[in-house]
């Protein structure tokens, strides 16, 4: 079976500071990766994503970035962290055949201060 | 552009009883799919029910059903003999394509309070 993990799970960062939220699967090969973004009591905003390794399509300019080095492993990222960046990221993989729903990972709630 | 709308930002029902929320849609693709995801405050996202823009019958999961009135762009979540773990968020999001689409955008989202 397919999972998803995330880490870390909660993170606490300064103002200016640097991020790395890694996002990994397993049981899939060749799987459609996101990054969504949620702000406290919002939906969910699609910042990232990735059909193939080395291949990253934004959604909405930041300062944020992604990466995908590996086929089941998706990096957020970011040089320098705004109060803006706080928030709930989730990863999420599909298989992209139809009918095919986003699973989604546990998330990472991101705290700047 | 896409669009996902869901105005209802919370929503109270009594225990055992069923509950509508509301999603309604707009796109130019005529081919799209509709879900629905559950989120508790864990935060995890559970995928509940899906239904396919060419699907004729409505889609039904337990006690999820989809009630699709493509007409009116509306793609509605009934939730029958509500328990109090359906305490939730719930999201609507829509996917252009059946597949291979690749994005899939969220609405804002309904909290549902169940009362015991």
């Amino acid at each position: 079976s397919q999972t998803i993990h995330q880490w870390p799970a909660t993170l606490v960062q300064p103002v200016g500071s640097p991020l790395s939220l890694e996002c990994t699967v397993e049981g899939t090969s060749n799987p459609n990766l996101y990054w969504y973004r949620q702000a406290a009591g919002r939906g969910l905003q699609l910042l990232f994503y990735s059909v193939g390794i080395g291949q990253i399509s934004s959604e909405v300019p930041q300062n944020l970035s992604a990466s995908r080095p590996q086929d089941r492993q998706f990096i957020l990222s970011s040089k320098k962290l705004l109060l803006s960046d706080s928030g709930f990221y989730l990863c999420a993989w599909s298989s992209g055949r139809e009918k095919e729903t986003q699973y989604f990972g546990p998330g990472t709630r991101l705290l700047v201060l | 552009a896409q669009k996902i709308t869901q105005t209802q930002p919370g929503m109270f029902v009594q225990e055992k009883e069923a509950v509508t929320l509301d999603c309604t849609y707009d796109t130019s693709d005529p081919s799209y799919g509709l879900f629905w995801y559950k989120q508790p405050s864990s935060g995890e996202m559970i995928f509940l029910i899906y239904q396919g823009s060419y699907d004729q019958q409505n889609a039904t999961e337990g006690r999820y059903s989809l009630n699709f009135q493509k007409a009116r762009k509306s793609a509605n979540l009934v939730i029958s003999a509500s328990q109090l773990g359906d305490s939730a968020m719930y999201f609507c999001a829509m996917r252009e394509g059946l597949g291979g689409g690749f994005k899939t955008i969220f609405g804002a989202g309904t909290r549902l309070f169940v009362k015991a």
